[in-house]
């Protein structure tokens, strides 16, 4: 069985300040995938990432960059110098590839104030 | 151009009623999937196609029943609405089944049943 925990339901930060989003999975195949969306308030979801379980390289794009550490079974995700723009929920989610299936963590509702 | 569409946005309906919501993909892709969003935001997989065969049922009620008369359509018809069946519905498509394909996702439909 999969499953996904990202324990912040909610956080709230100022503009400009760095947050981290955390992300706790759990399988047992040794081949799977993990990947972020963001749904902003518009609704949508949007891609951010994939990461694949044999590529533990840090990944940095412009602001956001995600840290995977399979000791510990987690992929987290930071911002750094946060926008008001960035105000969306966060999922996380697993694909152990048996069969593609997106499994979603709760979400993270991410409030940027000015 | 939109990737991935859904018709309609907004649906508002009484329970005992039958509706459907029609997805529509111009990426050639050859996977779909239908998600289920409930009100606390929770993502959760119900159906996936590939190349128009089922191939993910997520023990959703028999009165769903998703449709696919070829592979840019995924339909999804819902007999017997239920108070319960209240939640946004996502349709996404994949290049293939494989998880190393990223999922798109449609805008969503807010499905309301009084």
């Amino acid at each position: 069985a999969q499953k996904v925990t990202q324990a912040q339901t909610e956080i709230s930060v100022v503009e400009k300040e760095d947050v981290t989003l955390d992300c706790v999975y759990e399988t047992r195949d040794t081949t799977y995938y993990l990947f972020w969306y963001k749904q902003p308030p518009s609704g949508e979801l949007v891609f951010l990432i994939r990461r694949n379980s044999f590529d533990e390289q840090n990944e940095i794009s412009g602001r956001y960059s995600w840290n995977f550490q399979k000791s510990t079974s987690s992929f987290n995700f930071t911002i750094t110098a946060s926008q008001v723009v960035d105000s969306a929920v966060y999922f996380c989610a697993l694909d152990s590839g048996s069969g593609s299936r997106l499994t979603f963590g709760e979400g993270t509702q991410l409030t940027v104030n000015p | 151009d939109t990737a991935v569409s859904q018709t309609p946005k907004y649906l508002v309906t009484q329970m005992g009623n039958d509706k459907s919501i029609k997805c529509e993909q111009n990426l050639g892709h050859d996977t779909m999937y239908w998600y289920k969003q409930d009100s606390k935001k929770f993502l959760k997989i119900m159906f996936s196609y590939n190349n128009k065969e089922l191939i993910i049922n997520e023990t959703v009620p028999n009165r769903f029943s998703p449709k696919s008369p070829d592979k840019a359509h995924l339909n999804l018809h819902i007999n017997s609405l239920e108070l319960g069946d209240s939640a946004v519905y996502f349709c996404a498509s994949s290049q293939d089944w494989d998880p190393l394909y990223e999922q798109y996702f449609g805008p969503g439909t807010r499905l309301t049943v009084t």
